[in-house]
């Protein structure tokens, strides 16, 4: 069975500085993607970032950046310089056959 | 094409009665799925379609509670008498196949809120 950790219920960064968000995920598939989602209050879910489990290259988008450990089974999201609009849950998600998610880690931006 | 769209937003139900909810996909999406997400948690997944074919299923997914799309575009979940455990925000996202959807993933709706009181 797939399962996804989220180690931090909350999460809190000053505006401006850099924030990592942690997840660890176990699945006995070799083929898989990897997901970040931010989910504003009382709004949609919000695809932040997506990694291929084959590509060893660290996906990147703008201000955010994964740290993908496959052996170790780890895929953190960076938020670099972070902004009052980043304030969220944050979902971690895997699938190989199904999408599981994470429990979330609620982030508080600081001002 | 504005997204997922998701109707309606809110529900408030007595407990015992039957609701409806739709979900309108991406139209170049072929599947669609359904998952439920409660105060403090990931969402779960209750069951997806590819195209028209409903392929999964969740053990969640009672025999009270029953998902349509009938030509492969919009998609109802149907529950029936309905229990205060269901209240929950109710998800739709559409992809595209085979895994993953596209470079964008999975295209969320805004979730149907149902309270069951």
């Amino acid at each position: 069975a797939q399962t996804v950790t989220q180690s931090q219920p909350e999460m809190s960064v000053q505006e401006a500085e850099t924030v990592t968000l942690s997840c660890t995920y176990d699945t006995s598939e070799s083929d898989y993607y990897l997901f970040w989602y931010k989910q504003p209050p009382s709004r949609q879910m919000i695809l932040v970032i997506r990694q291929e489990a084959y590509k060893q290259q660290n996906a990147t988008e703008n201000r955010f950046s994964v740290n993908f450990q496959k052996a170790a089974k780890s895929f953190s999201l960076k938020i670099s310089d972070s902004q009052l609009g980043d304030a969220a849950m944050y979902f971690c998600a895997v699938e190989s056959y199904q999408l599981i998610w994470g429990a979330g880690t609620k982030l508080i931006i600081k001002p | 094409d504005t997204g997922v769209s998701q109707n309606p937003r809110h529900k408030i139900t007595k407990r015992g009665q039957n609701v409806t909810f739709r979900c309108d996909p991406i139209s170049e999406h072929n599947r669609l799925y359904w998952y439920r997400q409660t105060l403090g948690q990931g969402p779960e997944f209750l069951t997806y379609f590819q195209n028209e074919a409903q392929l999964e299923k969740s053990r969640l997914l009672s025999d009270r509670f029953s998902a349509e799309r009938p030509k492969g575009s919009f998609s109802t979940l149907e529950i029936q008498r309905t229990e205060q455990g269901d209240s929950a925000m109710y998800l739709c996202a559409s992809s595209l196949a085979p895994r993953g959807g596209s470079v964008y993933g999975y295209t969320f709706g805004s979730g149907t809120r149902l309270t069951v009181v």
